[in-house]
């Protein structure tokens, strides 16, 4: 199985700075079939990015996604208050999809 | 609106089973596969078993094949997840999701009900 490792694990920054979110993957990642979302304290998961780098529906324009080889990245331009969060990738592009174990991004 | 709403967790002693259910609304439940992903608080995501739109198919991750079993009733707009010889390794909140891409599977999850926790003790 693919494994994805995240880095950081945790994230200190300030509302306004850049965030860059790093997820590798051990192997390929069959049609760049990676997706990210975002997780508040006792809320579901909410996607924001899938296929590497498509936006899902209403996702604001700060995030992004980037691939470079099994290297994926998601960076969020600007920090706004409600960015800070466990954001997590997931390949879904070979069974068993597979998920990183997280990044927290917190106020610093 | 898409919603998906989790039921059924519990406390269960090891070797007990439970059936999680997930009630789906706002969209044609019979178009997408859907997917049970389960977390243990405060840790990484794992996925648990997936089923395609018309319960033809369904896939397992190796921690709990031979042992949960997905199913669907698209007349009830209903996906449930059988769950039988529990261990402690199983405790974590159990998510429902939706597949994005319809007559497909295994794609990524657009939305996720608020998950049903399970617990398994003695």
């Amino acid at each position: 199985e693919i494994v994805l490792t995240q880095s950081p694990g945790t994230l200190s920054l300030s509302p306004g700075e850049r965030a860059t979110l790093s997820c590798r993957a051990s192997q390929s990642v069959s049609s760049s079939y990676l997706a990210w979302y975002q997780q508040k304290p006792g809320q579901a998961p909410r996607l924001l990015i899938y296929g590497a780098s498509s936006r899902a529906t209403g996702i604001p324009d700060r995030f992004s996604g980037s691939e470079s080889g099994t290297d994926f990245t998601l960076t969020i331009s600007s920090l706004e208050p409600e960015d800070f969060a466990v954001y997590h990738c997931h390949q879904y592009g070979d069974s068993p999809p597979t998920f990183g174990q997280g990044t927290k991004v917190e106020i610093k | 609106e898409v919603q998906l709403v989790e039921s059924g967790g519990v406390v269960v002693q090891p070797g007990g089973s439970l059936r999680l259910s997930c009630a789906a609304s706002g969209f044609t439940f019979d178009d997408y596969s859907m997917q049970w992903v389960r977390q243990v608080p405060g840790k990484g995501l794992e996925w648990v078993a997936l089923i395609s739109w018309d319960g033809s198919s369904t896939y397992y991750a190796d921690s709990v094949k031979g042992r949960f079993t997905v199913s669907r009733d698209n007349s009830k707009n209903s996906l449930y997840l059988q769950m039988n010889s529990l261990t402690t390794e199983d405790t974590a909140l159990y998510y429902c999701a939706k597949e994005a891409v319809a007559w497909q599977w295994l794609f990524h999850l657009d939305y996720w009900g608020r998950g049903t926790l399970v617990t398994v003790s003695s």
